[in-house]
């Protein structure tokens, strides 16, 4: 069975600095994926990033990147600048059945100060 | 724009009401949906996967006959709350994708059994 745990609840973080949000994950499946997803208050899932278990880079997007320690078998978000609207739920995910079917973690609730 | 659409967004009724909630794929076919489940302030927990002309795989825990799902086209799944009570009241998000699409998100459905 697959396990995400985040064992943040909340975080706070001033304006445009960076901040790194944890993610760990267990399962005995080979191949799997990790997700990053941002809910805001008004709750729709966004997709921020994503990080395949056979990727050897570690994956970025914009001001998101993902820093992916396999054996560790953990899948930190980082943000990078971060600025008042990055404020909202954040969601760490894992995906093994085609990619399809998601566990989620707990989840962070980030916010930013001015 | 959105390519998973879930409607209605909000509902409110009254208990020992059925209610029915829609999600659809937009553009394109989607054999496989997930509904997705989240208390205030707790994480989404994957409830079924709606499988498009045979019977829902529910999760370990959940009701199949609480929560029918039902998968009639490639672009539609619904799911229904029946016989709604204040305990069902939460968050109901879907999920489609899979094959060369990502996993989208609907915008979820806030229901609320007074």
């Amino acid at each position: 069975a697959q396990k995400i745990t985040q064992t943040q609840p909340g975080m706070f973080v001033q304006e445009k600095e960076a901040v790194t949000l944890d993610c760990t994950y267990d399962t005995s499946d080979p191949s799997y994926g990790l997700f990053w997803y941002k809910q805001p208050s008004s709750g729709e899932m966004i997709f921020l990033i994503y990080q395949g278990s056979y990727d050897q880079q570690n994956a970025t997007e914009g001001r998101y990147s993902l820093n992916f320690q396999k054996a560790r078998k953990s899948a930190n978000l980082v943000i990078s600048a971060s600025q008042l609207g990055d404020s909202a739920m954040y969601f760490c995910a894992m995906s093994s059945d085609n990619f399809n079917k998601f566990y989620f973690g707990s989840g962070t609730k980030l916010n930013v100060k001015p | 724009g959105a390519v998973v659409s879930q409607h209605p967004s909000w509902v409110i009724c009254k208990s020992g009401t059925s209610v029915k909630i829609e999600c659809r794929s937009l553009d394109f076919q989607a054999t496989t949906m997930f509904w997705y489940r989240q208390f205030p302030k707790q994480s989404l927990m994957l409830m079924a996967t709606s499988n498009e002309g045979s019977k829902a795989t529910y999760e370990q825990g959940v009701e199949k006959d609480k929560f029918l799902i039902n998968h009639a086209s490639l672009t539609l799944s619904t799911l229904t709350v029946t016989s709604a009570h204040p305990e069902d009241s939460s968050f109901y998000i879907c999920s489609a994708g899979g094959g060369d699409q990502p996993q989208h998100f609907g915008d979820g459905t806030r229901l609320s059994i007074l």
